[in-house]
């Protein structure tokens, strides 16, 4: 049983780039949450999709956007990219609308801005 | 969500039982608590999560006490590989519009 799988692992780009990220769900889940986690801070809540739709938004600029596909995979873009940008991106999935279940975390893209 | 407090970091030795405790006062009453591990480069891993009094797996115990206002997460005989940080964290954990808010945890170091 596939856990949750990101795509790429590492990724360097420079500033004003745009960049995708892809993350897919563990099997059976349908709730795909992203994260932002920058060198010894905890994760920082991006967006959640649900249903193809965004359902809660953290206080993350307009530069990010997200979508979820009919199979429950989900893309992070990265717009006008800032040297702030550079932190481990995760992607977690759960099973909605149980809400007693835990979330279940990626192992992330290291995303390198120069 | 409910805020929590736990201590920045802790250290051990292989072999000893570690117990994390983590605050949380304001509670809800729909509110689980979960505790997360996380390794350097990877994403967290769930390690357990309770409503109240006592849950216990295969690597962990949790204990609630009935006000469910703090937690403890006990790792019974760490070894060196438990070296890692760990976060609490309360809230709807699941379902649609449950962003999990994390703090910076608890960083334990397991020595020889």
């Amino acid at each position: 049983d596939a856990g949750v799988t990101q795509s790429p692992t590492h990724l360097i780009k420079t500033r004003g780039q745009q960049v995708t990220l892809r993350c897919s769900p563990k099997s059976g889940h349908d709730t795909v949450s992203w994260y932002q986690q920058a060198l010894g801070q905890g994760p920082q809540f991006i967006f959640q999709y649900y249903e193809e739709e965004e359902r809660q938004r953290g206080n993350f600029p307009d530069r990010f956007s997200g979508h979820q596909f009919p199979n429950y995979s989900s893309e992070l873009n990265v717009n006008a990219l800032l040297l702030g940008d550079s932190a481990l991106y995760l992607c977690a999935s759960s099973l909605a609308p149980q809400s007693n279940q835990p979330q279940h975390f990626g192992d992330g893209t290291r995303l390198s801005i120069l | 969500l409910a805020k929590t407090t736990q201590p920045i970091s802790m250290d051990s030795y292989e072999g000893q039982e570690v117990n994390i405790t983590c605050s949380h006062n304001n509670i809800a009453t729909n509110d689980y608590i979960t505790w997360y591990q996380q390794f350097p480069s990877q994403g967290p891993r769930f390690i357990i999560q309770g409503y109240k009094t006592k849950v216990t797996n295969e690597v962990a115990s949790l204990f609630i006490p009935a006000d469910r206002k703090s937690s403890t997460l006990s790792l019974p005989r760490v070894s060196l590989s438990d070296t890692a940080v760990y976060y609490c964290l309360v809230g709807d954990v699941g379902g649609p519009g449950t962003a999990l808010i994390f703090g910076k945890g608890t960083t334990l170091s397991v020595s020889s």
